[in-house]
């Protein structure tokens, strides 16, 4: 059963925290992604990569960073925490870029900044 | 460009049908649809890719109009499981094959 885990369901943490949201994925796939899910919003891209060590902005990085030094983790980093950045966090994964390829996504992370 | 998800909100009967649909702007290459339940992850239903095609599972079908850059999801007979937020995401013609996802249809089905 393929899986795409992350590593905390929920999380508090206080404004001006740095804060690392992991990810990982068991499918040896290439591409890894990070989305915010907001009320209303839907799902919103804010990083993804599509190698080790390769990373690539997305539609909301600001305020974020990634970092990937094995395939199978991809790391989401709040430098300094704010409580606009209270949000659900979705990770993803998928083999290669091909259109018609299946995305799978992790369980999610619902941060709260104080 | 996000694509327009229309309605935004849906309650049903069980047994009863519904269409959900997603709009674009830009020239599409491939639509996906995804169905979240509360607090769990988005699960992945199907993909259509450009050329008009039709896909089925059970009682939920799905349609791509190339021309009209739209699909339709169906929901036929309703069951209290098809609960959830459905999500299209598009992949537009030579893009980088990211998706874009729409915002999101809730659909409530009632005993």
């Amino acid at each position: 059963d393929v899986k795409v885990t992350q590593s905390s369901r929920y999380l508090v943490k206080r404004t001006g925290e740095k804060v690392f949201l992991e990810c990982v994925q068991d499918m040896d796939h290439e591409n890894m992604f990070w989305y915010r899910q907001d009320p209303g919003l839907g799902l919103r891209l804010i990083y993804f990569s599509y190698d080790v060590k390769m990373k690539e902005k997305g539609d909301i990085p600001e305020g974020y960073s990634v970092s990937r030094e094995k395939k199978e983790r991809f790391s989401l980093i709040l430098e300094s925490a704010s409580t606009n950045q209270t949000s659900m966090y979705l990770c993803a994964s998928k083999d290669g870029l091909a259109p018609n390829n299946e995305q799978f996504f992790g369980p999610g992370t619902r941060l709260t900044v104080l | 460009q996000q694509p327009v998800q229309s309605p935004q909100a849906v309650i049903l009967r069980e047994g009863e049908d519904a269409v959900i649909n997603c709009s674009s702007s830009k020239a599409l290459y491939s639509v996906h649809w995804y169905r979240q339940k509360h607090g769990e992850a988005p699960i992945f239903l199907m993909i259509l890719l450009k050329g008009g095609e039709q896909k089925g599972h059970d009682k939920i079908s799905a349609s791509f109009n190339e021309k009209k850059q739209q699909s339709s999801l169906y929901l036929t007979a309703s069951q209290l499981s098809y609960s959830g937020t459905y999500f299209c995401g598009t992949v537009g013609e030579g893009s980088q094959g990211n998706l874009i996802f729409g915002k999101g249809t809730k659909l409530s089905v009632k005993p």
